[in-house]
């Protein structure tokens, strides 16, 4: 079965530190991945989509980057964070043209 | 007209009651409509969903409603119980490059009284 990893789960960085989230996927090949946003008490803001490695479509443009090196591994990095970047980040994938995702537990980051 | 409006933004319920959230789209693009379950703490689950092509789908206690004249769904939770309390997403989506794109309603906060 599939099933999708991301950590950590929570995270406090300072303001102007680096940061590194990742996310990876088993038990599928070629997955779509997809990094959403949640600031506290409200929707899901999509922020970057991958459809295959090295592929990297970017919804919002802002401090984050995103990146795909292998098949079934997506990270989300900043090289100085905000506070605004502080929210709960979830990772997502699904299977190609299927509809639906599966998410990830996601990361509480709170930038300070 | 991306927008996929949801309402309302929070709810109470008493346990054994039905739990209805609307929501309303504007691009008749989308062709499948999923809601979404999130607990505190955990990223959303699927729920349920429903393609455009026919009225209503029922799972257990779970229903949608569409309406596709209108450009309407809803979510009917019945006999509503305290587990059933989390945050429900709705949302629309549509074919896009290499898979599908999806908008997500703003969210309904369901708290289910004991």
């Amino acid at each position: 079965s599939q099933t999708i990893h991301q950590w950590p789960a929570t995270l406090v960085q300072p303001v102007g530190s680096p940061l590194s989230l990742e996310c990876t996927v088993e038990g599928t090949s070629n997955p779509n991945l997809y990094w959403y946003r949640q600031a506290a008490g409200r929707g899901l803001q999509l922020l970057f989509y991958s459809v295959g490695i090295g592929q990297i479509s970017s919804e919002v443009p802002q401090n984050l980057s995103a990146s795909r090196p292998q098949d079934r591994q997506f990270i989300l990095s900043s090289k100085k964070l905000l506070l605004s970047d502080s929210g709960f980040y979830l990772c997502a994938w699904a299977p190609g043209v299927v509809y639906g995702y599966t998410f990830g537990s996601g990361t509480r980051l709170t930038v300070v | 007209q991306q927008q996929v409006k949801q309402s309302p933004q929070s709810l109470i319920v008493q346990k054994g009651g039905i739990s209805i959230i609307n929501c309303a789209y504007e691009n008749t693009a989308f062709d499948y409509f999923p809601w979404y379950q999130q607990f505190p703490g955990k990223g959303p689950a699927l729920l349920i969903a429903i393609r455009p092509d026919v009225s209503e789908k029922k799972e257990g206690r779970f229903t949608i409603s569409f309406n596709k004249s209108a450009k309407q769904f809803s979510l009917h939770i019945m006999d509503s119980q305290p587990g059933d309390s989390a945050t429900y997403f709705c949302a629309a989506s549509t074919p896009d490059t290499g898979g599908f794109k999806t908008i997500f309603g703003a969210g309904t906060r369901l708290f289910v009284k004991a």
